[in-house]
């Protein structure tokens, strides 16, 4: 059974602070997605990451890919507000099935 | 591009009743994905249609069912209503089945 582990579960912090979420797997995914989810809507895809290795920025967001597409992790940088939300990762393997990682909540407060 | 529309929004049954939601996927999307989400559990995976098929199924018991039409749209149905049905229920389409686009999704609430 492929599982997700995402960490930590939950995370209250001071706009203008950094913060790393992590999603570690002992398995290999063909890919990895980020979506952030906000109270009373359905999550939304942030960036997905294909290559080992691999790092995609938006704005504040830096998305990696480790080396052997097991493990992705997700910095804010000086987290705004309206960061806050559910931050999921889902990993997808050959068999177009999506394992996902329990989410972090996240609190950024003013 | 119109998103993903989940109807209805909000719904409250008691329990021994059945529901049927509904998912219309963003045009040109030929999977369409069901999720259960709770606070206690998370997001689970319910099934996976893709053109018409279930490719693939999580871990429900058979009282949660759904379809496929040729339009793409959806609708899932749960019978015989349990307390711990009431969750919200998501649906999410893809082109293929990997990047979802997830609508705002049915509250259930069983009494």
């Amino acid at each position: 059974t492929q599982l997700l582990e995402q960490s930590p579960q939950f995370l209250s912090i001071q706009e203008g602070e950094n913060l790393t979420v992590y999603c570690n797997s002992s398995s290999v995914f063909s890919s990895l997605q980020w979506y952030r989810q906000e109270p009373g809507e359905g999550p939304v895809l942030l960036v997905t990451v294909v290559t080992g290795g691999e790092v995609k920025k938006l704005k504040r967001l830096t998305f990696q890919f480790g080396d052997a597409r097991k493990d992705s992790s997700l910095h804010i940088t000086a987290a705004q507000t309206g960061d806050t939300g559910l931050y999921l990762c889902a990993g997808a393997n050959s068999n177009y099935q999506l394992i996902w990682g329990a989410g972090t909540k996240l609190i950024i407060k003013p | 591009k119109a998103g993903v529309t989940q109807t209805p929004r909000y719904l409250i049954k008691t329990r021994g009743q059945q529901v049927t939601l509904s998912c219309s996927p963003i045009s040109g999307h030929r999977s369409v994905s069901w999720y259960q989400q709770t606070p206690g559990q998370g997001l689970q995976f319910l099934f996976e249609y893709f053109s018409e098929t279930q490719r693939n199924k999580g871990n429900f018991p058979g009282r949660f069912s759904g379809r496929q039409f040729s339009n793409s749209r959806s609708e899932m149905n749960v019978s015989t209503l349990e307390l711990g049905d009431s969750a919200l229920y998501l649906c999410a389409s893809s082109p293929e089945g990997r990047e979802l686009f997830f609508g705002e999704g049915s509250r259930l609430t069983v009494l």
